[in-house]
């Protein structure tokens, strides 16, 4: 089964700063890794999918890279809006899936 | 507007059962694979179940497998988790999501429904 780690588990960042989140996983998944976003009390929205695209609305600021087993998301310029928790899911097909990594809470510093 | 609306949450004991639906508006239903996805109290996103457009096949997590039944009714716009044998570890905010063809991301969630396991 493949396994994911995220990392980090928490951040701590101020308005303006360059952030950036990594999930692992423990085999090649090509490039199908995404990226969500959750606020506190509200669903999931998705931020990123294929490890590089962007979803109508979603701004510029936000952008994804690597593949095979390393991905990155990069926030240029953090906003007020951006601290949240941020979540990268795998989607190649095979067990277990379509499963989570553990999350990134994004703070202000 | 394209939506998902969760319901048939609620406080149950240990061993019941509940089922959960999604009601589907504003795209075509019958399009879409579809997902359950779960979040215990202060804790992360955990994959439930998946089920393709037609009803079959369908996947689970481990931790679904044998007491969870995904399904849906595509004539009434509807995705469906029935939960047997449900445990304190169940309890949980469900959601359900919309899955994207090709990339399989999930591109559409509803607002979720509370499931309270406890006695």
């Amino acid at each position: 089964d493949i396994q994911m780690i995220q990392s980090p588990s928490s951040l701590s960042a101020s308005v303006g700063d360059r952030v950036t989140i990594t999930c692992r996983t423990s085999q090649s998944i090509k490039t199908y890794l995404n990226w969500y976003q959750q606020k506190r009390g509200e669903a999931p929205k998705l931020l990123i999918y294929a490890t590089y695209s962007l979803p109508r609305g979603v701004p510029s600021r936000f952008s994804g890279s690597g593949s095979g087993t390393d991905f990155t998301l990069t926030i240029s310029s953090l906003q007020l809006e951006d601290f949240a928790t941020y979540y990268c899911q795998q989607t190649f097909s095979t067990p277990p899936w379509y499963i989570f990594g553990q999350g990134t809470r994004l703070e202000i510093k | 507007e394209a939506q998902l609306e969760e319901s048939g949450g609620g406080l149950v004991q240990p061993g019941r059962s509940l089922r959960l639906s999604c009601a589907a508006s504003g795209f075509v239903f019958s399009s879409h694979e579809m997902s359950w996805v779960r979040q215990a109290p202060g804790k992360g996103l955990e994959w439930v179940a998946y089920i393709s457009e037609t009803g079959s096949p369908v996947r689970y997590a481990d931790s679904a497998e044998g007491r969870f039944t995904i399904s849906r009714d595509n004539a009434k716009n509807s995705l469906f988790l029935q939960m047997h044998d449900l445990r304190g570890e169940d309890t949980a905010v469900y959601y359900c999501a919309r899955e994207k063809e090709v990339t399989g991301d999930f591109d559409l969630w509803g607002p979720g429904t509370l499931v309270t396991v406890s006695s």
